[in-house]
Parts: C-alpha cells; structure tokens; sequence
C-alpha cells in the first residue's frame, strides 16, 4: 500500500463546477499536510496547508480526518485556470520526511 | 531571478556516463532535497541534507550520490547513469523549523526541473 494515495484522475469538469479530492495517508503519526498544484511541466507549488481545524482560502478549502486518516481539497466555482495536477503531501513533525502523492488531474473546461 | 535553479534543465545521455545535475538558491535555507519524478508515482525523495554537514538517504538513493558544497548549493550526481535513471528530477528547499516563519511550516519551494533521459 502506498504511504499516500490519490485518485489519479482525471476529473472533468465545467467552468463553475465544484469538484472534490480525497487524499488517504497510511501513517498514524504523520502531522504535517499539504496541498500542492503542479502545471504541466512545471515545477510543484504550494497551494494551501491543511490544519486540524480545516482551512479555507478563498474558493479552495482542505480538511483534514484524522481518525480516518484522510485529506480532502473542495474548489468551488471552478476556473479554467484551474485546470493542474493537485499532489497531496504528508509529513512528520520534523518536516524533513515529505511523502508526495501521485496527484490528482484536474480539466477545467469551458 | 528564480530563488531555486537547476542546471541543465535537460539533458540527454548514454547508459554508463557520469551525470551530475546542480541546484541553487537564494532563499538563505538549510534544508535542500532531491526529488525524482516518474508518471504515476509521483515525486520520489533521493537525497536530503539539512545543512552543509548533514547528508541523509531518501526513499530511492541507490544510484545516486550528492555534494552540498554549501549552504546555498546541492548537487546531485548519477556515477553510471542507467535508462530506468530517465526522469524529471527536482530540487527543493525548505525552511529549518528553528527559523521558519508564522504559515509556511515546512513549506517546500521546487527548482523549475531539469529533464533527464538515458539511453
């Protein structure tokens, strides 16, 4: 089993559309969670953190389930600049352990 | 200018050669990482180094050796590249905990890539 798995994708959706990802962890003990955007040939980027509490910004909101060891990403009102492949991250306290999923593709279309 | 480059960004070689791909940043971090990534798996953790003195195996290091020539420069290098070696390899770095600021816990900044292919 992966330490972190994603559904590949990919996620079709229009313009305006809400669209969800569900992220699972395998390890107890992690406590550090992240959401990543990565465009095609490009480098990965931060999109948010997610903390215990949830987080929103702007139309993007994660949340986090530690009881089922799961993180989920909501983007509502779907732009086409949307459109990227979202890498879910999870790691420990320390921080320099950084498990990355696959990613999870995202066509946002007109 | 990019706080994180990589040099080259592509390159093509033979099975067998010695390959060595460069990372530099201007963020002042401490923490520099080597990634590889392959369609389907997702980045893949190689190397890791904390500081100029501390060096650490990742998840997949068998095949590569690394350099932190100082704190703002972290080399990767394949001593005998081989095909499965082909991939898009990125460097990152990250802030140290004792100095990271209110928000950006861990966050990691990603060189632009460099795309490497054996044959």
């Amino acid at each position: 089993r992966k330490e972190v798995e994603q559904d590949p994708g990919p996620f079709n959706v229009p313009e305006g559309a809400t669209v969800a990802f569900n992220c699972t962890y395998s390890n107890s003990a992690s406590q550090s969670f992240f959401w990543y955007r990565q465009d095609c040939r490009k480098e990965p980027k931060l999109l948010m953190s997610v903390y215990s509490s949830g987080n929103e910004d702007g139309r993007f909101t994660a949340q986090l389930n530690r009881a089922s060891q799961y993180i989920s990403l909501l983007i509502r009102d779907s732009k086409l600049s949307d459109s990227a492949t979202y890498l879910c991250v999870v790691g420990n306290t320390g921080g320099f352990k950084t498990i990355f999923g696959a990613g999870t593709r995202l066509f946002v279309k007109a | 200018d990019a706080d994180v480059t990589q040099t080259p960004r592509n390159r093509i070689t033979k099975t067998g050669k010695r390959i060595m791909l460069e990372c530099s940043q201007t963020k002042g971090h401490d923490r520099m990482y080597w990634y590889r990534q392959d369609p389907g798996l997702g980045l893949r953790l190689i190397y890791y180094s904390f500081d100029v003195k501390d060096i650490n195996k990742g998840e997949i290091s068998d095949g590569y050796s690394v350099s932190r020539q100082a704190q703002a420069k972290f080399s990767l290098s394949l001593e005998s590249a081989i095909p499965n070696q082909t991939a898009l390899y990125f460097c990152a770095t990250s802030d140290s905990p004792a100095t990271r600021l209110a928000g950006s816990y861990n966050e990691q900044f990603f060189g632009p890539g460099t795309r490497l292919t054996v044959l």
